[in-house]
């Protein structure tokens, strides 16, 4: 599996745009690049996935640079209810994949 | 739906007790899987299931047992608890093994003393 590396934790104000990098050098072919959104004294909640280029969803858009060594969450205009933990994954769905959670991003947005 | 539920949400044992911390899922998925998290830490596999009857360790799966005698079903059994057992439990479900997608329980949070 591959490793991730991503920032241990990021602060913003309501409003803005936040972007969480995420970096997965040793990503293989058959991997996709999972994003998980944790709230405090809740389980992890599933976000986005994408494989490469740009997706978009009603919470996030996934960017994926051409190399694929490293991937962007972006949080359109957060508020102070995005404040919550974010974790990039990396699984493979050609086989079976435990999903290994690392320690995430904790992200504050503050007023 | 449901989804997925776990029982108790709180617990506190002495150490050397047993216990068995209950998770269910209505989706009908394949595969469910218990998480344990610590203060400050990700989420660390203890056990996994990719379908009735069919169990596997995880990352740290040592003081756990688990059994999958139903779909729905997918109990977590503390043999005998110490207190580096303290942790928050979290139970998951996705449909296969080969989905990203898992739906997470609400969460058992248990100290052990």
């Amino acid at each position: 599996l591959a490793k991730t590396t991503q920032p241990i934790s990021m602060d913003s104000y309501e409003g803005q745009e936040v972007n969480i990098t995420c970096s997965h050098n040793n990503i293989a072919t058959n991997d996709y690049i999972t994003w998980y959104q944790q709230f405090p004294s809740q389980g992890p909640r599933f976000i986005i996935q994408g494989y490469k280029t740009k997706v978009t969803n009603e919470v996030a858009s996934l960017f994926i640079p051409a190399d694929r060594k490293s991937s962007t969450l972006s949080l359109p205009r957060v508020s102070l209810s995005d404040t919550a933990v974010y974790y990039c994954l990396v699984a493979t769905n050609s086989g079976y994949s435990t999903l290994t959670f690392g320690k995430g991003t904790m992200l504050l947005v503050s007023p | 739906n449901a989804g997925v539920t776990q029982t108790p949400k709180f617990q506190v044992l002495k150490t050397g007790q047993s216990m068995t911390l209950q998770c269910a899922q209505d989706m009908n998925h394949e595969y469910m899987s218990w998480y344990r998290q610590d203060p400050g830490m990700g989420l660390r596999l203890i056990h996994y299931s990719v379908g009735a009857g069919i169990t596997d360790q995880g990352e740290v799966p040592n003081g756990y047992n688990v059994s999958r005698s139903t779909t729905e079903d997918f109990p977590l059994r503390l043999l005998s608890a110490a207190p580096s057992q303290t942790s928050v439990y979290f139970c998951a479900s996705r449909t296969d093994r080969r989905s990203v997608e898992q739906y997470f329980g609400p969460g058992t949070r248990l100290t052990v003393t």
